[in-house]
């Protein structure tokens, strides 16, 4: 799996968009953009995942760059609630989704 | 749905000890997998299985073993525990590999070795 790069930590206002950046420069041509997003100490859950379209869900929107190396994953509206880790994955499409690395993760604080 | 369930929450094991972390879903998915994940660090992959029957190592196997007799059960087993196994235990559980079927993760157990 391609590698990816995020930032340590971001803070947002409540009621701002919380924009995450992730960069995968190495990611192939078969390979899916996942985030995942992990409130302290419970199991992480899926946000939103794309290849090369932006994407969006009730959750977040996923903006992914024309080249593919980078995207970043709004929040619209980040409320308190959304202060979490978020994780940035890349994956071969046909790749056990057990198999993907889970870096350390962009520590999101939403601040009111 | 319950989803996926993970037993015990919390347990503070001795050094040298074993013992069995239980992990069950009820979505009949195919694809189970053990991450441990140590404070303030990603998840590693321990294991996963494909179904029932079928087991594979991950990234952190050694220390581990797992079983797969059914389809919703999914126990990782740590024989003589180490310092070094103390981490939060994450069981997760997916319908496909296909993107869009992704991955539901457990509450986790938080193991101590001491």
């Amino acid at each position: 799996d391609a590698k990816t790069t995020q930032p340590t930590s971001m803070d947002c206002a409540e009621g701002r968009a919380a924009n995450l950046p992730c960069n995968h420069s190495t990611i192939s041509g078969n390979e899916y953009v996942y985030w995942y997003r992990q409130i302290h100490s419970q199991g992480p859950q899926y946000i939103i995942h794309g290849l090369k379209n932006n994407e969006t869900n009730e959750m977040a929107s996923l903006i992914i760059t024309e080249d593919r190396k980078s995207s970043t994953l709004i929040l619209p509206h980040a409320t308190l609630r959304d202060t979490a880790v978020y994780y940035c994955i890349v994956r071969p499409m046909n790749t056990n989704a057990g198999k993907s690395t889970f870096g350390d993760g962009t520590t999101l604080t939403v601040k009111p | 749905n319950a989803g996926v369930t993970q037993t015990p929450k919390f347990r503070i094991l001795k050094i040298g000890q074993s013992m069995t972390l239980q992990c069950t879903q009820d979505m009949n998915h195919n694809y189970m997998y053990w991450y441990r994940q140590d404070p303030g660090m990603g998840l590693k992959l321990i294991y996963y299985s494909v179904g029932a029957g079928i087991t594979d190592k991950g990234e952190v196997p050694n220390g581990y073993n797992v079983s797969r007799s059914t389809t919703e059960d999914f126990p990782l087993r740590l024989e003589l525990a180490a310092p070094s196994q103390t981490s939060v235990y994450f069981c997760a559980s997916s319908y496909s590999m296909r993107p869009g079927y992704e991955q539901y993760f457990g509450p986790g157990t938080r193991l101590t070795v001491t």
